[in-house]
């Protein structure tokens, strides 16, 4: 079946530790995504990547990096210098066409113990 | 000011009611509009996706949109209790960052 993996679903870590959360497409889509969710704050983009080897950042990007070596994965590595990185996180990723429309995973939980 | 805005609820309504979901925005440039149904702890899913101004239905579920208001609408017919779930309105513009830029999300809770 075509969709977006995302692992692991559940992640703990301690505070000062890098950690990198995996994001694996098979929809043949060219742009991948990546979003925090927190409680009443809806998703916010933390970067996104129209095309192998370029990305951009987008509205919440520090603390974070991420890299497109290949078309089909897209990883997104939480810093320590993130202030506050305990949040829920989801990768989508799209077509080029018109509406954009964004497919999502499952999303992945970390929490900074 | 949030580019979207959207009423956070809870939302909370008898089987059988009509639900209406809302969202206002800024940003005149946003063309294209859509509406995602998020599960807990799931990943969003789009339900209704509408081009410029006007309607969209599709079985018990309608998108109106309201570009001169800058007004997005999701009527829910019939609820359900599996239609229990937070709901997300979405839009971009039509050229620039291809992105998504979210609402806060409305949860709603259908009574049985």
């Amino acid at each position: 079946d075509g969709g977006i993996t995302q692992s692991p679903k559940y992640l703990f870590r301690k505070e000062g530790q890098n950690v990198t959360l995996s994001c694996e497409q098979n929809l043949n889509h060219d742009a991948m995504y990546w979003y925090r969710q927190d409680p009443g704050q809806g998703l916010r983009l933390i970067y996104y990547s129209q095309i192998v080897n370029d990305f951009q950042k987008g509205d919440i990007a520090e603390g974070y990096s991420v890299s497109r070596e290949k078309k089909e994965s897209f990883p997104l590595t939480v810093t320590s210098a993130q202030k506050n990185p305990t949040a829920f996180y989801l990768c989508a990723s799209s077509s080029q066409g018109a509406t954009g429309e964004l497919f999502f995973g499952e999303g992945s939980r970390l929490t900074v113990l | 000011q949030k580019e979207v805005e959207q009423d956070p609820g809870p939302l909370s309504v008898p089987e059988g009611a009509i639900v209406s979901l809302n969202c206002t925005y800024s940003n005149s440039a946003f063309q294209y509009f859509m509406w995602y149904r998020q599960y807990s702890r799931k990943g969003p899913e789009l339900l209704m996706y509408t081009y410029s101004s006007g309607n969209k239905e599709d079985g018990r579920f309608t998108a109106q949109v309201d570009k001169s208001s800058k007004y997005i609408s999701l009527f829910i017919r019939d609820s359900q209790p599996s239609d229990s779930a937070t709901y997300l309105c979405a839009m971009r513009d039509r050229t620039g960052r291809r992105a998504l830029t979210f609402g806060s999300g409305t949860r709603l809770q259908v009574q049985p």
